[in-house]
């Protein structure tokens, strides 16, 4: 079975500052990871994911995460936030070749100020 | 292309009463999912469809839910009778493939309240 830790569930930062949202995972298999993103009102939206290769992976809206395995974490980092960016984001990880359904961490709430 | 649509986008019953959400993938999907988040807990998976096959239903709660995927195409989840403890948001989401590395698309969810 697999678990998903986000251990912040808000973040305050004020604009133009870097952040770094956490998520560490526990899995007995090798896992795919995933960061999503729900704006207000909406649904999410895949922000990067991690599926082999290269351990740094770039995503859409200037984020970033790192892979890993030693320390099983995933963690999302942006070097300069905007407004638009608040928003709340949810580490998930899937089992390699075994099933789809994605298992999500309890989500951050990232709250950028002016 | 059009995302993938939840309708109601919120509902508000009483306990003891039948409610019904719909959910249409993006075309050309075969892979429909459901998922679920109470309030203030993690997004848990419900149950997937491959076409109109439920390729995984372990997350349902129970027999008070039920799923379908008419012609494979678009999906309802009926929950019937409804409980306090139903409350929350459901989402669906598709992929056009499986092996779970593929991308997921998310509707924006149906909220549900149970009074």
């Amino acid at each position: 079975a697999q678990s998903v830790t986000q251990l912040d569930s808000q973040v305050p930062v004020f604009e133009e500052a870097p952040v770094e949202l956490r998520c560490n995972y526990s899995s007995s298999v090798s896992v795919y990871l995933f960061w999503y993103v729900q704006y207000p009102n909406q649904g999410l939206q895949l922000l990067l994911k991690y599926l082999s290769g290269s351990t740094l992976v770039k995503g859409i809206n200037g984020f970033e995460a790192e892979f890993n395995k030693s320390q099983t974490s995933f963690h999302l980092r942006k070097p300069s936030v905007h407004i638009s960016d608040t928003a709340e984001y949810f580490c998930a990880v899937s089992a390699y070749h075994n099933t789809d359904k994605l298992i999500f961490g309890t989500g951050t709430r990232l709250q950028v100020f002016p | 292309e059009a995302g993938v649509t939840q309708f109601p986008s919120h509902s508000v019953i009483e306990k003891g009463q039948t409610v019904t959400l719909r959910c249409d993938p993006i075309s050309g999907h075969d892979n429909l999912y459901w998922y679920r988040r109470v309030m203030g807990k993690e997004i848990k998976f419900l149950l997937h469809f491959v076409k109109e096959s439920k390729q995984d239903e372990s997350g349902m709660p129970n027999n008070r839910f039920l799923a379908e995927r008419t012609g494979g195409t678009y999906s309802t989840l009926k929950v019937q009778p409804a409980e306090l403890e139903d409350s929350g948001v459901y989402f669906c989401a598709s992929s056009q493939g499986g092996f779970g590395q593929e991308t997921q698309y998310f509707g924006p969810g149906t909220r549900l309240l149970v009074l």
